[in-house]
């Protein structure tokens, strides 16, 4: 069974610097990997997702992430931090095979401080 | 894009009453969607995958009698919580996928049952 860990239920960095959010995978499967980010009382919105293409994987709003199977690790990045990247960040993992479900990490809440 | 509207994004209700809450695929026809729940300050837990024209997938600890989910067509799943109760209280958000790997969101409702 799949399952993720979010190394870090709260970041918080200054507006400007980098930002890292850490993330771990366990899959029996070749896995599919997302990020999600949440802002409050909000739906997801995607961020980006690896799929067993590239493995290092650019998405929206100037986040990558970098998939490292030997690490079993998807870290989202982002090189300056912007106010409006304060939000709740998911990292997700779904099977390849079988059902279309998605187990989400614990969550990840990003502040900025200006 | 891909567009899942969910409505209402708020209700309150009385205990004992129940609420049906509306998950539509917008330009998209979606054979599957989900239904997630999510307690305040946590993550995301799937509850159920709702099948266009069959009976819905419940996760273990559900209860089906509670959360009643139609998937009459194509574009529309609903998911009813009868006899609500305090307990019931949380963010509810739907998902579709409108093709492979890719999963659009619901903005989410948010039930206060009082």
């Amino acid at each position: 069974a799949q399952s993720v860990t979010q190394l870090d239920s709260h970041v918080s960095v200054s507006e400007g610097t980098p930002v890292l959010l850490r993330c771990n995978y366990s899959s029996s499967y070749s896995p599919s990997l997302f990020w999600y980010v949440q802002h409050p009382n909000k739906g997801l919105q995607l961020l980006l997702k690896y799929t067993s293409a590239a493995t290092l994987v650019k998405g929206i709003n100037g986040f990558e992430a970098e998939f490292k199977k030997s690490e079993t690790s998807f870290h989202l990045t982002k090189p300056s931090a912007h106010m409006s990247d304060a939000a709740e960040y998911f990292c997700v993992v779904s099977e390849v095979q079988g059902a279309q479900k998605l187990v989400f990490g614990q969550g990840t809440r990003l502040t900025i401080n200006p | 894009g891909a567009v899942v509207s969910q409505h209402p994004s708020r209700v309150i209700c009385k205990s004992g009453t129940s609420v049906k809450i509306e998950c539509r695929s917008l330009d998209f026809q979606a054979t599957t969607m989900f239904w997630y729940r999510q307690f305040p300050k946590q993550s995301l837990m799937l509850m159920a995958t709702s099948n266009e024209g069959s009976k819905a997938t419940y996760e273990q600890g559900v209860e089906k009698d509670k959360f009643l989910i139609n998937h009459a067509s194509l574009t529309l799943s609903t998911l009813t919580v009868t006899s609500a109760h305090p307990e019931d209280s949380s963010f509810y958000i739907c998902s579709a996928s409108p093709l492979q790997e890719i999963y659009t969101f619901g903005s989410g409702t948010r039930l206060t049952v009082v």
